[in-house]
């Protein structure tokens, strides 16, 4: 297996702009979360899935963020219009099912809203 | 509310020194936590989980529950040690929150 396999790796785009991110967890792991890695803040949960249903969105920091997982091995993050303020890296993990399970993180996706 | 505080964004030691990078949570369930580690150009990874009570590339943490900590420890800092560390906990229903992480640079 790949690991958790995220794309793009960078994305550049201009402020207003739609910005789709993608992930590809690990087969057969249950739950997938989305995290934002900034200086200022680290590590920060955007939101996460268990079994393809959205558990927790309370990380997400404003409607212009949405988040979708449409079936077990695929993930989508957009952000709506873009704002040079959500310019990060934004990683994807699976873990699978259990309190104790390991996750796996993807290597992420550089965004840089100019 | 930040539930997983680690209080130094900074932390420089000389080769050799011993290492402690702290991390405090705030959980009112049974904590399960963890010390993941970003190397340079690498993947975010486990590093080691409280439950397991194990010694990691010369790392150990143990959870003290009255101080509500589970600080990372190694007794020999070596330069590969240098990297992004940090402290989570899982919460009820498998959520997965880090802290804000530290920086470990071990000098030559």
């Amino acid at each position: 297996d790949a690991g958790v396999i995220q794309s793009p790796r960078h994305e550049v785009t201009e402020m207003g702009q739609e910005v789709t991110l993608r992930c590809k967890p690990i087969s057969g792991h249950n739950s997938l979360f989305w995290y934002r890695q900034t200086m200022m803040r680290g590590l920060e949960l955007l939101i996460y899935f268990n079994n393809n249903v959205p558990i927790d969105d309370s990380g997400m920091p404003e409607d212009r963020f949405s988040a979708k997982m449409p079936n077990a091995s695929f993930s989508t993050l957009k952000i709506q219009p873009s704002e040079p303020r959500d310019s990060a890296v934004y990683f994807c993990a699976s873990s699978p099912a259990g309190l104790r399970a390991e996750a796996f993180f993807g290597q992420g996706t550089r965004l840089t809203v100019v | 509310a930040q539930r997983v505080t680690q209080p130094e964004k900074l932390l420089s030691v000389f080769k050799g020194a011993p290492v402690e990078l702290k991390c405090n949570y705030s959980y009112s369930g049974s904590p399960e936590l963890f010390w993941y580690v970003q190397y340079s150009r690498q993947r975010l990874q486990l590093l080691l989980r409280h439950i397991s009570r194990e010694s990691i590339k010369g790392f150990t943490a143990d959870l003290n529950k009255g101080e509500t900590s589970f600080h990372l420890k190694k007794p020999f800092a070596q330069e590969e040690d240098s990297a992004m560390y940090y402290c989570a906990l899982v919460e009820y229903g498998n959520k997965l929150v880090f802290g804000a992480g530290t920086i470990l640079r071990v000098k030559s």
